[in-house]
């Protein structure tokens, strides 16, 4: 059981390229959502899921787009990298709302 | 809008002290509250949650005390240990998905 698998742990973009960050749980989990942590900020919600087919905004979703086609997959797209999205991105998953939210390692994203 | 404060942002004890983390909602209607404890490279981690029904909740070193009158909960943490340095978070939720997290606080326990 590996639980919420982020991929690529690392990431390096220069300023416009875009990218998809990867997130899969095997948990069969209806809720999903991705956070980003910056210093002294904490996590801040980005987007997230309530199921297939269902996504909604965060606090700050601005320079992000989801999709959710599988209950499994959460991808996060960045449509033009900028300098301040440079963060670590975690994904989290969650069995039913307020409840425990399992996180994955988290990507930590360079824009230069 | 909705806000967690959470005090302190570090926080130092020795090897078998207690240690205590103080977090403020702004919210009234929220009525779940848990605690994250992340280590170093890796995601957070619930180590115990509290709900609005409940004043106190326990589980061997750690527990919670929440005081809805206030809008303050609180995390309590008895014989640390030097496992127990990492960054912790506190979080409020209203019954839905949407957790807002305080800004954390980083734990050393000193050998």
């Amino acid at each position: 059981n590996a639980g919420v698998t982020q991929t690529p742990k690392f990431q390096v973009l220069k300023t416009g390229q875009s990218m998809t960050l990867q997130c899969a749980q095997d948990m069969n989990h209806e809720y999903m959502s991705w956070y980003r942590q910056d210093p002294g900020m904490g996590l801040r919600l980005i987007h997230y899921s309530v199921g297939a087919g269902i996504t909604d905004q965060g606090e700050v979703p601005n320079g992000y787009n989801v999709s959710r086609s599988t209950t499994e997959d959460f991808p996060l797209r960045l449509l033009s990298a900028a300098p301040s999205q440079t963060s670590v991105y975690f994904c989290a998953s969650s069995y039913s709302q307020a409840g425990e939210a399992f996180f994955g390692q988290g990507t930590r994203l360079t824009v230069v | 809008g909705e806000n967690v404060e959470q005090h302190p942002s570090t926080l130092s004890v020795q090897e078998g002290d207690s240690a205590v983390i103080k977090c403020t909602y702004s919210d009234s209607a929220s009525n779940y509250f848990p605690w994250y404890k992340q280590e170093l490279g890796k995601g957070p981690q619930l180590i115990i949650d509290i709900r609005s029904n409940v004043g106190e909740k326990k589980d061997q070193r750690i527990a919670v005390t929440l005081n809805k009158t206030a809008k303050h909960f609180s995390l309590h943490i008895t014989e640390t240990q030097p496992e127990d340095s990492a960054v912790y978070f506190c979080a409020a939720s209203k019954g839905t998905y949407k957790y807002i997290f305080g800004t954390g606080t980083r734990l050393k326990v000193l050998a």
